[in-house]
């Protein structure tokens, strides 16, 4: 059964930086679209980005261009999601889930992990 | 800027029909997705492809979409379906993907 890992919560201060993991298991990580979503405290989903672990290409919402970096280590079939300064308002559930495509070669979120609270405070 | 429009709440009786529309000007040339968000839990996909339901999802959870607006429907509502639903599409570039704002359909 295809499985994502998170990392654990953290909590941090305005300023610092901070990278998150997702580890996949049982599936071709190479071969599959991973993404982040973010979802503030008592809010929707959010599109943050994703990436291709086969050759690292990565597409960012213009949202969240710029505000963080999504990577990943094929070799240990992790994605990653960091910061370089959190701000209060990163303070959020984040969620990496892999992406299926369908006849229209859309692609969609199928397998979630279970998440990763990440919580900025001074 | 694109976006995908949800009543932000739904409420039924047990055993009556939830329907949850999604709105979006793309809808007619792309599909719709649709999670479902338990409290404290992560989401689930109940519904891609506008209609198709994943194995595993309940039968009573459908999908369809005419035109601009996409339909979650549940027949026979459970106590048990208390919870957030997402719709989930892109502009007609393809290139900007996004949630609705969300529904919250309460069971009870």
């Amino acid at each position: 059964e295809v499985q994502l890992v998170q990392s654990g919560a953290e909590v941090k201060k305005p300023g610092e930086s901070l990278k998150i993991s997702c580890k996949g298991s049982a599936y071709s990580f190479t071969s599959y679209w991973i993404g982040w979503v973010r979802q503030m405290p008592g809010k929707g989903l959010e599109w943050m980005g994703i990436i291709y672990p086969g050759d690292s290409d990565t597409r960012y919402s213009p949202s969240f261009q710029g505000q963080v970096t999504i990577s990943a280590d094929k070799s240990i079939s992790t994605a990653y999601l960091q910061w370089s300064s959190l701000k209060a308002s990163d303070t959020a559930m984040y969620y990496c889930a892999s992406l299926s495509r369908g006849i229209a070669k859309e692609y969609y979120f199928d397998y979630w992990g279970q998440g990763t609270l990440v919580t900025v405070s001074s | 800027s694109y976006e995908l429009t949800q009543p932000p709440s739904v409420s039924v009786s047990p055993g009556q029909t939830a329907r949850i529309t999604c709105s979006g000007d793309a809808l007619p040339k792309k599909y719709a997705y649709w999670y479902q968000q338990k409290s404290g839990q992560a989401p689930v996909l109940v519904i891609y492809e506008d209609s198709k339901r994943p194995s595993g999802i309940p039968e009573r959870f459908s999908g369809s979409s005419s035109g601009t607006m996409a339909t979650l429907t549940i027949s026979g509502a459970q106590v048990e379906d208390d919870a957030d639903y997402y719709c989930y599409s892109t502009d007609s570039s393809g290139n900007l993907w996004m949630f609705g704002g969300g529904t919250k359909l309460t069971v009870l």
